[in-house]
């Protein structure tokens, strides 16, 4: 089975803090995607890596960055948080074989910025 | 602009009755479509699929229809069950972007027993 886990399930910061959003997961995938959820608006996309210290910019990157320095592990940095930031951060992996690979989901954080 | 919509943010079913939940994109070149199912305090979780060369797929008691010419798909779940009762999103990908997805808005369903 498919894991994927997410450091924390809820976290409060402050604006202004750097805050640290981790996903990891335990089948070897290559890809792993980082969205956030809000109502009516569904999940967009932010940023996904498709290996080791490769990154791309999804829809919504701004005030956003990212770090994969290992296989397993997919970092989401907000570099100064805002409270547009609120939102419920969503972690994913997939196989790096055709296009139609399904995406896992890690149970997400939800995030308040106050 | 929102490639992938939901346009019913609700839907309420009695149970052992029938589940339509539609779903309509504007990118011709999608080409790959999929239904997650999503609970309180979970991540969302793989629920079926369907190719643009078909226009059927079915799981159990779950099909997925999709409609090239319109632009839309729909997901039915016959019978539904109280524990159906979920956000359903769709999603949508093209064979040249990879992995990427691009979701609706959601729709929820609730099962009434």
């Amino acid at each position: 089975d498919v894991k994927v886990t997410q450091s924390s399930r809820y976290l409060v910061k402050r604006t202004g803090e750097k805050v640290f959003l981790e996903c990891v997961q335990d089948m070897d995938h290559e890809n792993m995607f980082w969205y956030r959820q809000d109502p009516g608006l569904g999940l967009r996309l932010i940023y996904f890596s498709y290996d080791v210290k490769m990154k791309e910019k999804g829809d919504i990157p701004e005030g956003y960055s990212v770090s994969r320095e290992k296989k397993e592990r997919f970092s989401l940095i907000l570099e100064s948080a805002s409270t547009n930031q609120t939102s419920m951060y969503l972690c994913a992996s997939s196989g790096g074989g055709t296009y139609q690979e399904t995406q896992y989901f890690g149970p997400g954080t939800r995030l308040l910025v106050l | 602009d929102q490639q992938v919509k939901q346009n019913s943010p609700s839907l309420s079913v009695q149970e052992g009755r029938i589940s339509i939940l539609n779903c309509d994109y504007t990118n011709s070149m999608f080409d790959y479509f999929l239904w997650y199912k999503k609970y309180p305090a979970e991540g969302p979780t793989f629920l079926i699929s369907i190719s643009s060369i078909k226009d059927k797929n079915e799981d159990g008691r779950f099909t997925v229809f999709l409609n090239k010419s319109a632009k839309h798909l729909s997901l039915h779940i016959v019978p539904s069950q109280p524990g159906d009762s979920a956000v359903y999103f769709c999603a949508a990908s093209k064979g040249n972007a990879g992995n990427m997805l691009t979701f609706g808005g959601g729709t929820r369903l609730m099962v009434k027993p």
